[in-house]
């Protein structure tokens, strides 16, 4: 089984504090993505990478970076948290080319304050 | 604009059928594809369609009719573990769109 690992599952830190979020698949996929989900908007994409040190622009990349050094790893940098950065993030993989079915990890739900 | 527009919330009889409509507005298309999302929980893998037609997975189908850039999931035999939140998804150009999901309420 495909097996996605998210570093943590709850986050609280303060504003302005420079924050990590690391996620791991060890199913040597080539595709990795970064979503966001708040209530009423559904899955939006931040950053995805589809080989090492790779990355592309989502649809919200405002106020994050990612970083992609090694295949099984991705990781989502938020530069100086904010309060509008608390939400639900979700990582997932999927294999390359198509890539259609993606797996997703448990998700780290983190609080700005 | 990209897009992808179904229902907010659906509720359904335990035992019954329910369909979850999915229509989408996208640069490019590839194919639809349909997660399953329970509270607390991360969004998995139902089912894709990259040609029209329905697709059958034991209780649960997905349909596509590319020419009405439309399909649907259809849930048969509903138990209460399928409550949960359903995305439908777009693989447009070089990356996924995802729906806002539908809230399936199941009634005993």
């Amino acid at each position: 089984d495909v097996k996605v690992t998210q570093s943590s599952r709850y986050l609280v830190k303060r504003t302005g504090e420079k924050v990590f979020l690391e996620c791991v698949q060890d199913m040597d996929h080539e595709n990795m993505f970064w979503y966001r989900q708040d209530p009423g908007l559904g899955l939006r994409l931040i950053y995805f990478s589809y080989d090492v040190k790779m990355k592309e622009k989502g649809d919200i990349p405002e106020g994050y970076s990612v970083s992609r050094e090694k295949k099984e790893r991705f990781s989502l940098i938020l530069e100086s948290a904010s309060t509008n950065q608390t939400s639900m993030y979700l990582c997932a993989s999927s294999l390359g080319g198509s890539g259609e079915t993606q797996y997703f990890g448990p998700g780290t739900r983190l609080l700005v304050l | 604009g990209q897009s992808l527009e179904q229902p907010s919330e659906v509720t359904a009889v335990e035992g019954a059928i329910v369909q979850i409509n999915c229509t989408y507005q996208t640069s490019g298309f590839y194919g639809l594809s349909w997660y399953q999302q329970h509270d607390g929980g991360a969004p998995t893998f139902l089912s894709y369609n990259a040609l029209d037609g329905l697709e059958e997975t034991g209780r649960f189908s997905s349909f596509l009719s590319r020419s009405d850039s439309y399909g649907y999931l259809l849930l048969q035999e509903l138990q209460m573990k399928d409550s949960a939140s359903y995305f439908c998804a777009v693989r447009s150009d070089d990356k996924i769109i995802f729906g806002k999901g539908t809230r399936l309420h199941i009634l005993p």
